[in-house]
């Protein structure tokens, strides 16, 4: 089944102490992104990459690592989480990086860091 | 500014009724697809529709139809006979094609079907 996975779907954890979301998709799209959700505010891109060693930043990276070492695999590295970094995040594919071309998303990861 | 305007926070709409998600968005691009996303209380991201802005026909998926006023810069979303699954948060997207690195979505539009 064609589908981008997440994991893991819920976490809790404390102010400092680094975690990683994993995210891997099998549809071998070339862009991948990350989103945050917050209430009010809806989705806000983190970081996206194009392709394999091809990553840049979106509108709210600060606090974030992302690597793209193999076209399938787009983890999401809080180094050193802090309480502003609880959210809904979610990790997208689309096949090409075109206008035509629509997003697939993981079914989310719950975060909160207390 | 805002690129994805969805003016409706919340809806409440009978069972059987047809509902209009009201999205606008603004852009000088000329290349550009618009895309619509339902978020049930489950939380996953489902794709429904995508309007491309160069199609010259409404695009349409089941009981989803996009009502595209390319003028007015208007791409409301058209659900036909509401179902009770149709509760869920909604949310109007869109890629430029001169900025194909980034989707940007509107804020949301909650929807309530009643029985």
């Amino acid at each position: 089944e064609a589908q981008v996975t997440q994991n893991p779907r819920y976490l809790i954890t404390v102010t400092g102490k680094k975690l990683t979301v994993t995210c891997s998709q099998n549809m071998n799209h070339e862009y991948m992104s990350w989103y945050r959700q917050d209430p009010g505010l809806g989705l806000r891109q983190i970081y996206y990459s194009m392709n394999v060693e091809a990553t840049d930043k979106g509108d709210v990276p600060e606090g974030y690592k992302v690597s793209r070492k193999e076209k399938r695999n787009f983890p999401l590295i809080l180094e050193s989480p802090s309480p502003n970094q609880t959210s809904l995040y979610f990790c997208a594919s689309s096949l090409r990086t075109a206008h035509n071309s629509p997003l697939h998303f993981g079914n989310g990861t719950r975060l909160t860091v207390t | 500014a805002q690129k994805i305007t969805q003016t409706q926070p919340g809806m409440f709409v009978q069972e059987k009724e047809a509902v209009t998600l009201d999205c606008t968005y603004d852009t000088s691009d000329p290349s550009y697809g618009l895309f619509w996303y339902k978020q049930p209380s489950s939380g996953e991201m489902i794709f429904l529709i995508y309007q491309g802005s160069y199609d010259q026909q409404n695009a349409t998926e089941g009981r989803y139809s996009l009502n595209f006023q390319k003028a007015r810069k208007s791409a409301n979303l058209v659900i036909s006979a509401s179902q009770l699954g149709d509760s869920a948060m909604y949310f109007c997207a869109m890629r430029e094609g001169n900025r194909d690195d980034k989707i940007i979505f509107g804020k949301g539009t909650r929807l309530h079907i009643l029985p």
